[in-house]
């Protein structure tokens, strides 16, 4: 079965700095996708980048840019220039790539409680 | 693109009685699933339907739990004589047919919230 994991309860970062989280998987398929998705208190789940595991180049969305390791199952976000607005519980998932048959639920980490500090 | 619309956002009720929440996916998404979110955790998935057909149902998705997509466009969800535990986020979310990105990218509601007392 495929996992998700993301071993930072919580973290905080400076207005206009840096941050990354980090995430890990464990799957046996080679052809599947990963996500971030944001969720703020109003609790809407937003997509904020994915990527696709045959895809070397790591994608990149604005200040939103991913580390995409595929043979250490590791997919970390780094969020440059961070904002108020940033502030939000981030998930990473995963699901492997639609065929036209088997499960394509999205699986998801427990995920990261981000802070910005003004 | 209106988004993926669910109503009521918040339930409160007793344990034992029924409740049902309905889902409209992002139009032209022929794709719904359903997923459920406890505080502190990530949601879990609980049904998919393609058109009108569910297609995958979790075990989390005990007898008490019923999903329809009849016309293979709105869904609801129900759930009978619900218990203190059945309080939870219900999420719905939506995709669109086909493969890629667009077929691979899945959009949430704001959810559903239930307070079971």
């Amino acid at each position: 079965a495929q996992t998700v994991t993301q071993s930072q309860p919580e973290m905080s970062v400076q207005e206009a700095e840096t941050v990354t989280l980090s995430c890990t998987y464990d799957t046996s398929e080679s052809d599947y996708y990963l996500f971030w998705y944001k969720q703020p208190p109003s609790r809407q789940m937003i997509l904020v980048i994915r990527q696709e595991a045959y895809k070397q180049q790591n994608a990149t969305e604005n200040r939103f840019s991913v580390n995409f390791q595929k043979a250490a199952k590791s997919f970390s976000l780094k969020i440059s220039d961070s904002q108020l607005g940033d502030a939000a519980m981030y998930f990473c998932a995963y699901r492997v790539t639609y065929s036209g048959a088997g499960s394509y639920q999205l699986t998801f980490g427990k995920g990261t409680k981000l802070s910005v500090i003004p | 693109d209106t988004g993926v619309s669910q109503n009521p956002r918040h339930k409160i009720t007793k344990r034992g009685q029924n409740v049902t929440f309905r889902c409209d996916p992002i139009s032209e998404h022929n794709r719904l699933y359903w997923y459920r979110q406890t505080l502190g955790q990530g949601p879990e998935f609980l049904t998919y339907f393609q058109n009108e057909a569910q297609l995958e149902k979790s075990r989390l998705l005990s007898d008490r739990f019923s999903a329809e997509r009849p016309k293979g466009s709105f869904s609801t969800l129900e759930i009978q004589r619900t218990e203190q535990g059945d309080s939870a986020m219900y999420l719905c979310a939506s995709s669109y047919k086909g493969t890629g990105f667009s077929g691979n990218t899945i959009y949430f509601g704001e959810g559903s919230w239930l307070t079971v007392v």
